[in-house]
C-alpha cells in the first residue's frame, strides 16, 4: 500500500522566516507527487511533480523531488501571515488513479 | 468559471440517523470525487466517478455510505446509519477527466459532528 510520510506534523515560526516543508513516500510504480494548501477546508493545488531534480517554482513557494531517495520538499520564503494553512503532500502510481495524501504539515505564521 | 459546489456546509446529526451530502462539479467535469478527512488525518477517498459509472469505491463502507451520479453531472453521498467515527469533513472534487495528470478542483466540503 502506498503511503506518504509528511514532517514537521506542524511548525510556528515568524513573518519573514523561510521553511522547508517534507514529504516521504514509499509506492509501487511512482507516477507523481502534488502538493496542496489546505486554508479552512478546501485544498487548493500548488505543484505536481513528476522528475527528480527540476524545481517547480510560483512566487515564494517552490518544490523539487527525489525519485532515488524518495522524498520532496516545499520551500515557502519570506513568510507572509496568508501563507498560514495546512500543506498536504499527495502521489498518485500508475496502478490506479486515486490520491494517496499524508496527513499534512499545519504551518502558522506569526506577525 | 464557478468552482465546485457543495451542501450543506455543516451538519449535526445523531448516531443511527442518515445524511446525505451533495456536489455539483465544475460544468464539462467527468470526474468526480468524494474524500473524507477525518480531523488530523489527510483526506481519503471514497469513490471516484467517472461521468456516471463509477471508477473506484474499494474504500467505501458500503454497508453504510452510497454514492450515485445518475445524470453524470450532481451526485449525492448517503450515509445510513451514522456512527460517531463518520465525524469529518466531506469533500468533493471533480477533474476534467480521470487521468491523473488533470488537476482535481475541490469543494468547501460538509462538516459533519455525529453526536
Amino acid at each position: 500500500e502506498d503511503k506518504v510520510v509528511q514532517s514537521p506534523l506542524s511548525l510556528v515560526v515568524h513573518e519573514g522566516d523561510t521553511v522547508t516543508l517534507n514529504c516521504s513516500y514509499e509506492v509501487t510504480n511512482f507516477r507523481s507527487l502534488l502538493w496542496y494548501k489546505q486554508e479552512k477546508k478546501a485544498p487548493t493545488f500548488l505543484f505536481m511533480l513528476t522528475s527528480s531534480g527540476i524545481e517547480k517554482k510560483s512566487g515564494r513557494l517552490s518544490s523539487i523531488l527525489d525519485k532515488k531517495e524518495l522524498f520532496s520538499i516545499l520551500n515557502i520564503t519570506a513568510t507572509q501571515t496568508g501563507d498560514s494553512a495546512i500543506y498536504l503532500c499527495a502521489l498518485t502510481n500508475f496502478g490506479n488513479e486515486k490520491l494517496t495524501f499524508g496527513t499534512g504539515t499545519r504551518l502558522t505564521i506569526i506577525p | 468559471e464557478a468552482g465546485v459546489a457543495q451542501s450543506p456546509r455543516y451538519k449535526i446529526i445523531e448516531k443511527r440517523q442518515s445524511v446525505a451530502f451533495w456536489c455539483n462539479p465544475i460544468s464539462g467535469h467527468a470526474t468526480l470525487y468524494w474524500y473524507q478527512q477525518i480531523l488530523g488525518q489527510g483526506p481519503k477517498l471514497l469513490i471516484q466517478f467517472q461521468n456516471n459509472g463509477v471508477v473506484d469505491d474499494s474504500q467505501l463502507p458500503k454497508d453504510r455510505f452510497s454514492a450515485e451520479r445518475l445524470k453524470g453531472v450532481d451526485s449525492t453521498l448517503k450515509i445510513q446509519p451514522a456512527k460517531l467515527e463518520d465525524s469529518a469533513v466531506y469533500l468533493c472534487a471533480s477533474s476534467l477527466d480521470r487521468n491523473p495528470l488533470y488537476e482535481q478542483y475541490f469543494g468547501p466540503g460538509t462538516r459533519l459532528t455525529v453526536t
